[in-house]
């Protein structure tokens, strides 16, 4: 397709259990950047990748969060031990560059943890 | 960190009526400053941005302007229309001269009454 693709756009699952979400960007998009954005908030950074290599991760809120971009396409968001705290809906973004170029969303994965 | 408020948390207008929503942001090294709009269930989407070195931009019903001294934009949207209701955010950049590093306001929820 032509925009951002993200599976699942919704999953639920248990407390302690752990949890993929996948991002495929915009084909020849180089940047890819991963955000969550809360009931009622605006998204907030978590990370993102120039290429297959992770530019900044700052936004990660503690080691059960993960992501990787092997191949420089694809990226894989990986959430460890789930919390409650950690329902919200994940959003994927590409650009082109890092500098240049609008900043793509994709419709997000709903994660509901119970 | 940047730091963006966005007001109101809730706009109410009659179609063809005008709408503004303002921000501010605390980091005087931001430099770019988009605005998105976000649909039920969809992703964000840029509508339009500024950058620092420009004071006002406009895009058929849609303006931005930007004070840098008193680190405050705005959002005015002309001629409302009910397709014009969703959620809008505002964001700046972090960095300086990269923008790859959004902080968004919390968003403003737009209703235009026909």
């Amino acid at each position: 397709g032509a925009g951002v693709s993200q599976t699942p756009s919704n999953k639920v699952t248990e407390k302690g259990k752990y949890v993929e979400l996948r991002c495929d960007p915009i084909s020849g998009h180089t940047a890819l950047y991963w955000y969550r954005q809360s009931l009622g908030q605006g998204p907030e950074f978590l990370i993102y990748f120039q290429g297959t290599g992770a530019a900044d991760d700052s936004g990660l809120p503690n080691d059960r969060f993960f992501a990787v971009r092997p191949e420089g396409s694809v990226s894989t968001l990986k959430i460890q031990r789930t919390e409650r705290g950690d329902s919200a809906v994940y959003l994927c973004a590409s650009k082109r560059t890092v500098n240049t170029g609008e900043l793509f969303f994709g419709e997000g994965s709903r994660l509901t943890v119970l | 960190g940047e730091n963006v408020e966005q007001h109101p948390s809730t706009l109410s207008v009659q179609e063809g009526d005008s709408a503004v929503i303002k921000c501010t942001y605390s980091d005087s090294a931001s430099n770019y400053f988009p605005w998105y709009k976000q649909e039920l269930g969809k992703g964000p989407q840029l509508i339009i941005d500024i950058r620092s070195n420009v004071g006002e931009k406009k895009d058929q019903r849609i303006a931005v302007t930007l004070n840098k001294t008193a680190k405050h934009f705005s959002l005015h949207i002309t001629e409302t229309q009910p397709e014009d209701s969703a959620v809008y955010f505002c964001a700046a950049s972090i960095g300086g001269g990269s923008n790859y590093k959004l902080t968004f306001g919390k968003g403003t929820l737009l209703t235009v009454n026909p």
